[in-house]
């Protein structure tokens, strides 16, 4: 297996655009989680999914933040308009079954100007 | 709720020297711990993960961690620390497999030749 597959691995946009982050889950696994990673706040658990469906989305920020499983091979984390804050490193990870480890992509940096 | 503390957030140590990342765990329930590496721009590798079973647990690399109930505590250590295994460091803790793993902020080991 490829492992986690996040798109793209870097981002520049203009403050108030559309951003759309990509990622493909290992398959076969049933969780999926996002996270975003800054210098201030270290690790932050976003919204994660079980069976497509959202469990938990209380980290997301703000109602600029959404987040979709269309299908278990495939989610999005959208934010919408961007904002300078929102400059991080979005993180996709993966699971299945307990107890076990999540499976983290390459990431995505975002810098929003 | 569960959470970890990492003692140090940037450790230097000499090649050939021991390392000790220090990580303390909360938890209310008995926990599962692991021990996340990420090289620059990369994502998160586990090094190690602790699911109840034997307190001392062997990872990659040559490292180790020792689950210690009565000091909540999961410290990493490797007898021998070599120039790759410089890299971030992260404690996580979770109360069972299928919720989302709780991180630390994370140590930044330096070696040194």
């Amino acid at each position: 297996d490829a492992g986690v597959i996040q798109s793209p691995r870097h981002e520049v946009t203009e403050m108030g655009q559309e951003v759309t982050l990509r990622c493909k889950p290992i398959s076969g696994h049933d969780y999926l989680f996002w996270y975003r990673q800054t210098m201030m706040r270290g690790l932050e658990l976003l919204i994660y999914f079980n069976n497509n469906v959202p469990i938990d989305d209380s980290g997301m920020p703000e109602d600029r933040f959404s987040a979709k499983m269309p299908n278990a091979s495939f989610s999005t984390l959208k934010i919408q308009p961007s904002e300078p804050r929102d400059s991080a490193v979005y993180f996709c990870a993966s699971s299945s079954g307990e107890p076990t480890e999540a499976f983290f992509g390459q990431g995505t940096r975002l810098t929003v100007v | 709720a569960q959470s970890v503390t990492q003692l140090g957030s940037h450790v230097s140590v000499s090649e050939g020297a021991l390392v000790l990342l220090r990580c303390n765990y909360s938890s209310s329930v008995p926990p599962y711990l692991f021990w996340y590496v990420q090289y620059p721009n990369q994502g998160l590798q586990l090094l190690l993960k602790y699911t109840s079973a034997a307190t001392l647990v062997k990872g990659i690399n040559g490292f180790e961690a020792e689950f210690k109930k009565s000091e909540t505590s999961f410290h990493l250590t490797k007898p021998s620390a070599h120039m790759s295994d410089a890299a971030e460091y992260f404690c996580a803790v979770t109360r069972s497999g299928n919720t989302p793993l709780v991180f630390g902020k994370g140590t930044r080991l330096s070696v040194i030749a």
